[in-house]
């Protein structure tokens, strides 16, 4: 079992461009919760999917969007991206059947943004 | 508002020394579990440790344990006998028992550096 795989590990783009990250979840997990770490800082919660669909939000502007597929992974969208999106972008996935912490959510290694 | 706080940005302990890393938290839910992660230079979240609040017994994972104290909000966690490979950074955080998918609250985070 590979875990969680996020890709690119890292990448780098200009401010105003578009960005979109990727993770496939561990075998046999169904939700994926995208989070922002900034340098320094403790992840921040940007949102949830679960089947298909965005089902919580944290507070972050609409140039953040996500999208699931069928096969439960996820991508993250980021548009007109600014300097202060720079940060590591986790991914973490669990079964939500077992939601409420009763399961372990097992995290990515991270894509690491740089907007310049 | 649900917030995590740790008040150390950064320790430092002496191999096989103890080293206590402190965390308080808020929330207005009864039914919640606490989390410990930690964070090596890989970037990947591992965790180290978890405690339901409805559970008075505080959790042990080998050399990891925790002093969980409810009433006042506060979840350490102590490392025993520290080996190099603990260097890392460690963050407290908690999920609401009501959340059904899983949603992360973290904290700032503490730096801890182990030294030969």
């Amino acid at each position: 079992d590979a875990g969680v795989t996020q890709s690119p590990t890292h990448l780098i783009k200009t401010r105003g461009q578009q960005v979109t990250l990727r993770c496939s979840p561990k075998s046999g997990h169904d939700t994926v919760s995208w989070y922002q770490q900034a340098l320094g800082q403790g992840p921040q919660f940007i949102f949830q999917y679960y089947e298909e669909e965005e089902r919580q939000r944290g507070n972050f502007p609409d140039r953040f969007s996500g999208h699931q597929f069928p096969n439960y992974s996820s991508e993250l969208n980021v548009n007109a991206l600014l300097l202060g999106d720079s940060a590591l972008y986790l991914c973490a996935s669990s079964l939500a059947e077992r939601g409420g912490g009763n399961t372990e959510a097992f995290f990515g290694q991270g894509t690491r943004l740089t907007v310049v | 508002a649900q917030t995590v706080t740790q008040s150390q940005p950064e320790m430092s302990v002496q191999e096989a020394e103890t080293v206590t890393l402190s965390c308080t938290y808020d929330t207005s839910e009864s039914n919640y579990y606490l989390f410990w992660y930690k964070q090596p230079p890989s970037r990947q979240m591992i965790l180290v440790i978890r405690q339901e609040a409805y559970k008075q017994q505080n959790a042990t994972e080998n050399r990891f344990s925790v002093n969980f104290q409810k009433a006042a909000k506060s979840f350490s966690l102590k490392i025993s006998d520290s080996q190099l490979g603990d260097t890392a950074m460690y963050f407290c955080a908690f999920i609401e028992s009501a959340d059904n998918f899983n949603k992360f609250y973290f904290g700032s985070g503490t730096k801890l550096n182990v030294k030969p």
